[in-house]
């Protein structure tokens, strides 16, 4: 089973409270993704890291922040919860290993509402 | 961002039937492409990682198959059991860009 958790699980938020998705793994991965993703709908990228101090955002443009100042702990911010932020937030991780395409290990997830 | 197309969308199976559903992607520029399952509740979990054309991968019952050149993935499921319900994802990365791009899975239910 994969080392990787995420807390909350749930969270209900009223709108433009500042709020952090917490994401942990002991795998020592240097690959940190954060996906969103809506019903029905796919995983969407909206950030990843390659190691400590780099960041990227996805193909999914995202309000929130991410920083990655230690390797097991990639976590994600809303300075400002709006409805349009309700989703379920997944944290995935991945070693290199030789190889840039290893599988990714996912957390729980966080299923943040936003009323 | 990059089309990945799960068919079909649900699926409901009786006990002991086989199986299999489809992922369609670029057929260009191909660089991997990823198998997972998800269970209810649980985290997603990664069942292949499939890199060559002409791939075939299995463990156990489950196996799939890979055609870069069309562009499309196969995974089938031999004598389905309740236990293999959940929803399927499939995860493609081009030569190009940093990130997989995942279809909207199928989901299969299988009836005791």
């Amino acid at each position: 089973e994969a080392d990787i958790y995420q807390t909350p699980r749930y969270l209900v938020i009223g709108t433009g409270k500042k709020i952090t998705l917490e994401c942990s793994q002991t795998m020592g991965h240097d690959k940190m993704y954060w996906y969103q993703q809506d019903p029905g709908m796919e995983l969407h990228l909206i950030h990843y890291s390659y190691g400590v101090n780099s960041t990227e955002k996805g193909d999914l443009s995202s309000e929130s922040t991410v920083s990655r100042i230690r390797t097991e702990h990639f976590p994600l911010t809303l300075e400002s919860a709006r409805p349009s932020h309700t989703s379920q937030y997944l944290c995935a991780s991945s070693g290199s290993g030789g190889s840039s395409y290893n599988e990714q290990f996912f957390g729980p997830g966080t299923r943040l509402t936003v009323l | 961002i990059l089309n990945v197309e799960q068919s079909p969308q649900s699926l409901h199976v009786q006990e002991g039937d086989s199986t299999n559903f489809t992922c369609s992607f670029p057929s260009s520029n191909f660089y991997a492409l990823h198998w997972y399952r998800w269970e209810t509740a649980k985290s997603p979990e990664a069942l292949f990682v499939m890199t060559l054309n002409g791939d075939e991968k299995k463990k156990g019952r489950i196996s799939a198959t890979l055609n870069t050149k069309e562009g499309y993935s196969y995974l089938y499921i031999k004598g389905s059991q309740p236990e293999d319900s959940a929803t399927y994802l499939c995860a493609f990365k081009g030569g190009t860009g940093n990130q997989f791009y995942f279809g909207t899975g199928t989901s299969l239910t299988v009836i005791p």
